[in-house]
């Protein structure tokens, strides 16, 4: 099943949004393997965290990610325009699968 | 300069099949394993398929499991995915996405994607 993320998420410029994806022991809670993926209307996904912590370079410091049992969670800190966007949660489960998360649609207010 | 271009979507009726293509270029595909990965419009992302660097490795999502074929052939730089039996479910835009992780890792992450191929499943 689909990894569990709130529908929408809010903030203003300046300000820090944390984004929560929930999981199983299966998927999230087993592995250290989550990623992050902002995703702009009609372009293609872009990678922003891997291994719960991880920054692909060129991302910037202002997005973070972490982990607590079976909850992923990523902030975006210094909020700025061009991070608004659909932000999707991904997690290995196991036996060669992956599961993405439902998706937040992040709005800077 | 990596890159990664679908082909072979398009309009097919329920219950018949289709063979999407990926060509990929910029990076050594011997060493990275692939995905597919859908959206249908409007919605959000679903993981569909991966193949390990050596096509030793296969998962697939349980929504497609034995009715969908992933593949590749690395002399050609290419990903394939076989899809029969084809359901208006099956309706999406097909990404295929390349594992940043080298061989000796699991995974971490999708780093690159292409820009998809339309499938519509429709009588």
């Amino acid at each position: 099943s689909a990894l569990t993320q709130p529908p929408s998420a809010s903030g203003s410029p300046g300000q820090s949004v944390t984004i929560s994806c929930t999981g199983t022991s299966s998927d999230v809670g087993g592995y250290n393997y989550v990623s992050w993926y902002q995703h702009h209307p009609g372009k293609v996904p872009k990678l922003m965290i891997y291994e719960v912590t991880e920054r692909p370079s060129g991302v910037p410091d202002r997005f973070f990610g972490s982990k607590s049992g079976n909850t992923a969670s990523l902030t975006v800190s210094g909020l700025q325009a061009e991070d608004e966007g659909d932000y999707y949660c991904s997690s290995y489960a196991g036996s060669n699968i992956f599961v993405f998360g439902t998706g937040t649609k992040v709005t800077v207010l | 300069e990596v890159q990664l271009v679908e082909s072979g979507g398009g309009l097919v009726q329920p219950g018949r099949s289709l063979r999407l293509s990926c060509t990929a270029s910029g990076f050594n595909f011997n060493d990275h394993a692939m995905h597919w990965v859908r959206q249908v419009p409007g919605k959000g992302l679903e993981w569909v398929s991966f193949i390990s660097w050596n096509s030793a490795t296969i998962g697939y999502a349980d929504s497609v499991r034995g009715r969908f074929t992933i593949s590749r052939d690395n002399a050609k730089n290419s990903l394939y995915l076989q899809m029969n039996s084809l359901r208006v479910e099956d309706t999406a835009l097909y990404y295929c996405a390349k594992e940043q992780a080298g061989p000796t890792r699991v995974t971490t992450g999708f780093d690159y994607w292409g820009q998809g191929t339309l499938v519509t499943v429709s009588s």
